[in-house]
């Protein structure tokens, strides 16, 4: 099973600041495989970028993700006040599909 | 646009049995997607449960499998899950999911469902 560490667990950030949120994974994710979901609360994940670096349809330009192998990121370049919410890195190359543990970003 | 539904009764009873069913709409179920379950401890990360493709094959998660069953009904648009033996530990909101077969660099969940909270508890 892969295991996917992200990190930090919390990201205290103002709006219009930058985030680097990072996803470790415990073995290589082949054919960067490796999703990045936006969860705010009572809702459903929203699937954000898939294949490492793709943005899904209908997200903005904002969100970037990049990495391969084992070392993953997603960056937000200017936080709107709609982007504080849970993120989760996922790897859907090999079952059991896993996600990591999530990495809140909170208004500071 | 897919749409995706969950049903099913929001309280099981301890060692009792968690059926739950998603509603495709939008898409058929009989296209090439696997159709899956993910599921959420209250205040907890996600979890991927197990999918299920249009021909009936699956991939369960091994730490359910033992406990776990997936049927699809083509007639209906609709999936089901059915979860033995149930303890408190299996209280989550439970969404199904849909992701693309066949370009596997593609193959993350593109369409949720709303979620449904089922609690296990007598």
């Amino acid at each position: 099973e892969i295991v996917l560490t992200q990190s930090p667990g919390t990201l205290s950030l103002s709006p219009g600041e930058r985030a680097t949120l990072s996803c470790r994974a415990s073995q290589s994710v082949n054919n960067k495989c490796l999703a990045w979901y936006q969860q705010k609360p009572g809702q459903a994940p929203r699937l954000l970028i898939y294949g490492a670096s793709s943005r899904a349809t209908g997200i903005p330009d904002r969100f970037s993700g990049s990495g391969s192998g084992t070392d993953f990121t997603l960056t937000i370049s200017r936080l709107e006040p709609e982007d504080f919410a849970v993120y989760y890195c996922q790897q859907y190359v090999t079952s059991p599909l896993t996600f990591g543990g999530g990495t809140k970003v909170e208004i500071k | 646009q897919v749409q995706l539904q969950e049903s099913g009764p929001g309280l099981v009873k301890p060692s009792g049995t968690l059926s739950l069913t998603c509603a495709v709409s939008g898409d058929s179920i009989a296209s090439s997607k696997w159709w899956n379950w993910v599921r959420q401890p209250p205040g907890k990360g996600l979890e991927w449960i197990g999918e299920i493709y249009p021909s009936g094959s699956t991939n369960y998660n091994p730490s359910l499998k033992s406990r776990l069953s997936m049927s699809v009904d083509k007639s209906k648009d609709q999936f089901s899950l059915r979860l033995t033996s149930v303890t408190a530990a299996d209280t989550a909101v439970y969404y199904c999911a849909s992701r693309i077969f066949g370009d596997i660099r593609r193959s993350a969940f593109d369409y949720w469902g709303q979620g449904i909270l089922v609690t296990v508890s007598s």
